[in-house]
């Protein structure tokens, strides 16, 4: 299958931490991904991963996959106002280019 | 310049009618796409191509018919616009070069059958 799952809503006060988690079910993903979308605009893509690693950290943003339970997270240090938006996982199967998207999480960010 | 850009922005029409969505990438990518988001926010593949040739085609019903002129255009013709065909339409590009493809989106074509 090629469901990948996300909580749909996460709320935190600003200069905390979020986390963000995934559960995705293809094991033969290559890439696997976080994708920001604010209102009224497209998908923009924050950070990725390489199914061989395990961990990626990019300022801010720290992801974490563990292949055997086939769980991604993403963690947003100092969380800001501006990081309020919808966050989808996303993950490449095999060829063709294929990216699937996660349910998509939406992340409120509290003053 | 913006990078991948799909026009109208909003459309609205009615039921029945054939309308279409364009969209342009100035990137140079070899890939396009298609995506669908409906009112959920669930995003959804529908078409994508690679140098004009396509390569995914969900289960997306014939109504629904890509056309990519050239590897920098990919549009979208809809016959017969049915109320579940209402969503927001996402173009996208990536290199097509098959490792680690990122997406890049335009903005979105909202559109609205009443």
């Amino acid at each position: 299958g090629e469901d990948v799952e996300q909580s749909l809503f996460l709320s935190v006060r600003e200069g905390d931490s979020s986390v963000i988690n995934c559960t995705y079910t293809d094991s033969s993903s290559t890439y696997l991904y976080w994708y920001k979308q604010e209102p009224g605009a497209g998908l923009q893509l924050l950070t990725y991963i390489f199914s061989n690693m395990d961990m990626k950290q990019d300022q801010r943003l720290t992801v974490l996959l563990n292949k055997k339970d086939k769980h991604l997270s993403l963690r947003i240090a100092d969380t800001q106002t501006g990081d309020s938006a919808i966050y989808f996982c996303a993950e490449m199967t095999g060829g063709y280019q294929k990216v699937t998207f996660g349910t998509g999480t939406k992340l409120q960010v509290i003053p | 310049d913006t990078a991948v850009s799909q026009t109208p922005k909003y459309l609205v029409t009615q039921m029945g009618n054939d309308k279409s969505i364009k969209c342009e990438q100035n990137l140079g990518h070899d890939t396009m796409y298609w995506y669908k988001q409906d009112s959920k926010k669930f995003l959804k593949i529908m078409f994508s191509y690679n140098n004009k040739e396509l390569i995914i085609n969900e289960t997306v019903p014939n109504r629904f018919s890509p056309k990519s002129p050239d590897k920098a255009h990919l549009n979208l013709h809809i016959n017969s616009l049915e109320l579940g065909d209402s969503a927001v339409y996402f173009c996208a590009s990536s290199h097509g070069q098959g490792q680690g493809e990122k997406l890049f989106f335009g903005s979105g074509t909202q559109l609205s059958v009443l």
